[in-house]
């Protein structure tokens, strides 16, 4: 079945410990984007990638890093998280960076920061 | 600056009604696509329906169709027949210049 995994889907930690979101796509898309959602804010890009090596800052970049080592899969990674992180995120795929290439969600990652 | 504004937190709908749910855009990207999202409560974001900045005609997807009026810069979603499973939140979102700009979303409730 084409989808993007995401894991965990849910996850409590605590400030300044470091933690690592998985994405996984098994569709052979390009692009890759992560967004976090807060109520009344909608989905805000934090990080999107067109292709393997290649990352770019969306709007709300800062406390976040990313890599695109392989084409598959796309790490969010939070190296000192601080409870404004807390939120629900998603990473998504697309066939290509196109603009008519719609995006493919996964089921969300809800992090809690303490 | 790319932006998405749906003005409308919340609509109300009676179950077989039709209902649309606003959508206006900013872009200076001449080449650009527009796509509507569903969440529902369970928390996932389903692809409905796609419109590119090119395209003459309307878009229309089973019961979903894209009322799309590009002097206006707007792009509304028109549900029609409207059924109890598609309570939800709504997204409309822009992608231009590679980037894809979400709305802050509106929560349909249908009522029997």
């Amino acid at each position: 079945e084409a989808q993007v995994t995401q894991n965990p889907r849910y996850l409590i930690t605590v400030t300044g410990k470091k933690l690592t979101v998985t994405c996984s796509q098994n569709m052979n898309h390009e692009y890759m984007s992560w967004y976090r959602q807060d109520p009344g804010l909608g989905l805000r890009q934090i990080y999107y990638s067109m292709n393997v090596e290649v990352t770019d800052k969306g709007d709300v970049p800062e406390g976040y890093k990313v890599s695109r080592k392989e084409k598959r899969n796309f790490p969010l990674i939070l190296e000192s998280p601080s409870p404004n992180q807390t939120s629900l995120y998603f990473c998504a795929s697309s066939l290509t960076g196109q603009n008519n290439s719609p995006l493919h969600f996964g089921n969300g990652t809800r992090l809690t920061v303490t | 600056a790319q932006k998405i504004t749906q003005t409308q937190p919340g609509m109300f709908v009676q179950e077989k009604e039709a209902v649309t749910l606003d959508c206006t855009y900013d872009t200076s990207d001449p080449s650009y696509g527009l796509f509507w999202y569903k969440q529902p409560s369970s928390g996932e974001m389903i692809f409905l329906i796609y419109q590119g900045s090119y395209d003459q005609q309307n878009a229309t997807e089973g019961r979903y169709s894209l009322n799309f009026q590009k002097a206006r810069k707007s792009a509304n979603l028109v549900i029609s027949a409207s059924q109890l499973g598609d309570s939800a939140m709504y997204f409309c979102a822009m992608k231009s210049f590679q980037k894809l700009v979400f709305g802050t979303g509106t929560r349909l409730l249908v009522s029997p």
